[in-house]
């Protein structure tokens, strides 16, 4: 079975930018979380989604938002890229959400610059 | 903010030693994960224990949890250098939130 792809997997970006990192989870796992990865502040949640339904946002200013297909992959955006927002962004599938064992991906790592 | 708090944050054993690492946390939970996180494999699934089971085990690996101390902690047996890496527990609260939440990890070095 496939594992959690997701894509691309480096970016640098401008400060005041926008981004679109896409995640493709397991295939038969509904649920997709997203979380922010930073030497500081440890892995902190983004969103959660099941079946294209926002269940959960982390606190997270509204520049990130997310969406979930038809086909359960999902895609994060961050618009007006800030220098704080450097990070590895990871995503994380499973079958029903956080009552499950989370598989993730590689991450994406973000630069700010 | 941090849910669950992992103590010690580093710990560097010799191989062949066992590893404790322990976790607490604030409000009640559904279940406890813990996870480890190296640079080659990234973020891995070890054990889910849930708020009415006590004790887990998968291969070397001993997860116990007290819920009326609101902690848990892992133990590695006869460690290994490939077990060097960041162990994360993560919790999910009860009342219907599918929001994991992870503490910033302790850090095991095993020395061959």
């Amino acid at each position: 079975k496939a594992g959690v792809t997701q894509t691309p997997r480096y970016l640098i970006k401008t400060r005041g930018q926008q981004v679109t990192l896409s995640c493709s989870p397991i295939s038969g796992h509904r649920s997709v979380s997203w979380y922010q990865q930073t030497p500081g502040q440890g892995l902190q949640f983004l969103f959660e989604y099941f079946s294209e339904t926002q269940r959960n946002k982390g606190n997270f200013p509204g520049r990130f938002s997310g969406r979930q297909f038809s086909n359960s992959r999902s895609e994060m955006n961050v618009s007006t890229l800030e220098l704080g927002d450097s990070a590895l962004y990871l995503c994380a599938s499973s079958l029903a959400g956080g009552i499950d064992e989370q598989y993730f991906g590689p991450g994406t790592r973000l630069t700010v610059t | 903010s941090q849910q669950g708090e992992e103590d010690p944050q580093a710990l560097s054993i010799q191989e062949g030693e066992n590893a404790t690492m322990n976790c607490s946390y604030k409000t009640s939970i559904n279940n406890l994960q813990w996870y480890r996180q190296n640079s080659g494999r990234g973020l891995v699934h070890l054990i889910l224990i849930r708020s009415n089971e006590r004790e887990k085990h998968s291969g070397r690996l001993r997860v116990t949890l007290d819920t009326s101390k609101k902690s848990s902690s892992l133990l590695i047996t006869a460690s290994r250098a490939a077990d060097t890496a960041s162990y994360f527990c993560a919790t999910l609260p009860g009342a219907g939130s599918y929001q994991l939440t992870f503490g910033k990890g302790t850090k095991l070095s095993v020395i061959p």
